[in-house]
């Protein structure tokens, strides 16, 4: 079946640039997906990028994609501590989303 | 702010009640998704209704079940509630093409 992994920690100073790694197994699927989730909260789409590219870039925010080696990531590009949450990797194949168990990031005053 | 709304927010059930969750999507999308995140884990997809009729669903049982109403709101419906069961549970809508989803806040659902 399909499946998405992150790993489920990172911890960054304020100010430097954090990356999120995710692979995902679903070699069919067309849309992948970063949402972020602070606590108590529901899930903020914070960018998506078709399968057929490989880069998109908004604001502070870029995603790489690796599609020969099923590998997306988000940088987060000056990592302020109100980015502190938990990202969700997702993608969508055949089925709608399906989601990795979040990366909980912790940014450091 | 997403224009997604869920209620309640918050629930406590006793196991073998029923429970009825609603969400209103946001306007001009007819697709509405439900998913269920227990503490610590990703969302699981449930189920996804399209202009009133179930057009997919994720392994929950039977006994997890919705509507979508003609101006796309939608109701999750759980009868014998087991207590793992409690968990948040997420509604999300897209616009025609599917292409994004946006969530609501969620309803946090106790089962004691």
């Amino acid at each position: 079946g399909e499946d998405v992994e992150q790993s489920l920690f990172l911890s960054v100073r304020e100010g430097d640039s954090s990356v999120i790694n995710c692979t995902y197994t679903d070699s069919s699927s067309t849309y992948l997906y970063w949402y972020k989730q602070e606590p108590g909260a529901g899930l903020q789409l914070l960018t998506y990028i078709f399968s057929n590219m490989d880069m998109k870039q908004d604001q502070r925010l870029t995603v790489l994609l690796n599609k020969k080696d099923k590998h997306l990531s988000l940088r987060i590009a000056d990592t302020q501590t109100g980015d502190s949450a938990i990202y969700f990797c997702a993608e969508r194949g055949n089925t709608p989303l399906v989601f990795g168990k979040g990366t909980r990031l912790s940014v450091i005053a | 702010e997403t224009g997604v709304t869920q209620s309640p927010t918050h629930l406590i059930k006793t196991r073998g009640q029923q429970v009825t969750l609603r969400c209103s999507s946001q306007s001009g999308h007819n697709t509405v998704s439900w998913y269920q995140q227990a503490l610590g884990q990703g969302p699981q997809f449930i189920f996804q209704y399209y202009r009133e009729e179930e057009n997919g669903r994720g392994n929950f049982p039977p006994r997890f079940s919705g509507l979508q109403f003609p101006n796309y709101s939608s109701e999750l419906n759980v009868n014998a509630l087991e207590l793992d069961d409690s968990a948040l549970y997420l509604c999300a809508s897209s616009p025609q093409g599917n292409t994004e989803a946006f969530f609501g806040q969620g309803t946090r659902l106790t089962v004691v």
